[in-house]
């Protein structure tokens, strides 16, 4: 079985821009999760979704959004770029929102700005 | 919203030594993860723990709910251990939303031959 899928992989954009970036979730899982992993630092929480609703947003500002389809994979929506926006970017799903439910992550798409 | 401290940052060690890396953290959790990350980004996740122990294979986790202190331990190191192991904690008021994580900064680990 699949496991967490992203794309692209790799992304380099300048700023002022726009990206999209996208997640697919392990089948059957219906919780989604985005993160920033900035250069040596640890992730940080951009989104939370499940069954297509927001369950919880991080300290990100609006440029940042996100939505989760019926088919539960989501995109991650970047306006405006700008250069600390240079990340990796982490796609995590779950099956449910109970504690007993491990995170799964995805590869992450590596968005560079100039 | 939830202080997650990782230490030490860096560690190098000997093939075949015993390693610990240390997490704590600052308000009660309902789950603690511990992470493997290597060069390119991808993260594995390694346990999920809420008490106890768990074992799987050389690596072991443990969790003192009371202390707010988890330890990740690795047996009989190997240079393919070396990686960014990373602990995160999952609690409703963690600033991490509903349901997301709240991140330690991880730490770099090198085994060497």
């Amino acid at each position: 079985d699949a496991g967490v899928t992203q794309s692209p992989t790799h992304l380099i954009k300048t700023r002022g821009q726009q990206v999209t970036l996208r997640c697919s979730p392990i089948s059957g899982h219906k919780s989604v999760s985005w993160y920033q992993q900035v250069l040596g630092q640890g992730p940080q929480f951009i989104f939370q979704y499940y069954e297509k609703e927001e369950r919880g947003r991080g300290n990100f500002p609006d440029r940042f959004s996100a939505r989760q389809f019926p088919n539960y994979s989501s995109e991650l929506n970047v306006n405006a770029l700008l250069l600390g926006d240079s990340a990796l970017y982490l796609c995590a799903s779950r099956g449910g929102l109970a504690g007993v439910y491990e995170q799964y992550f995805g590869p992450g798409t590596r968005l560079t700005v100039t | 919203k939830n202080e997650v401290e990782q230490s030490p940052q860096n560690l190098t060690a000997q093939e075949g030594e015993f390693i610990t890396i240390n997490c704590s953290y600052s308000v009660g959790i309902s789950a603690l993860h511990w992470l493997q990350q290597h060069p390119g980004g991808g993260i594995v996740s390694l346990f999920m723990l809420s008490s106890g122990k768990k074992k799987h294979g050389r690596l072991i986790a443990t969790i003192n709910i009371q202390e707010k202190h988890s330890s990740l331990h690795i047996t009989a190191s190997h240079p393919r251990d070396s990686a960014v192991y990373i602990c995160a904690v999952r609690s409703p008021n963690s600033g991490g939303g509903a349901d997301g994580l709240t991140f330690g900064k991880g730490t770099h680990l090198i085994i060497q031959p």
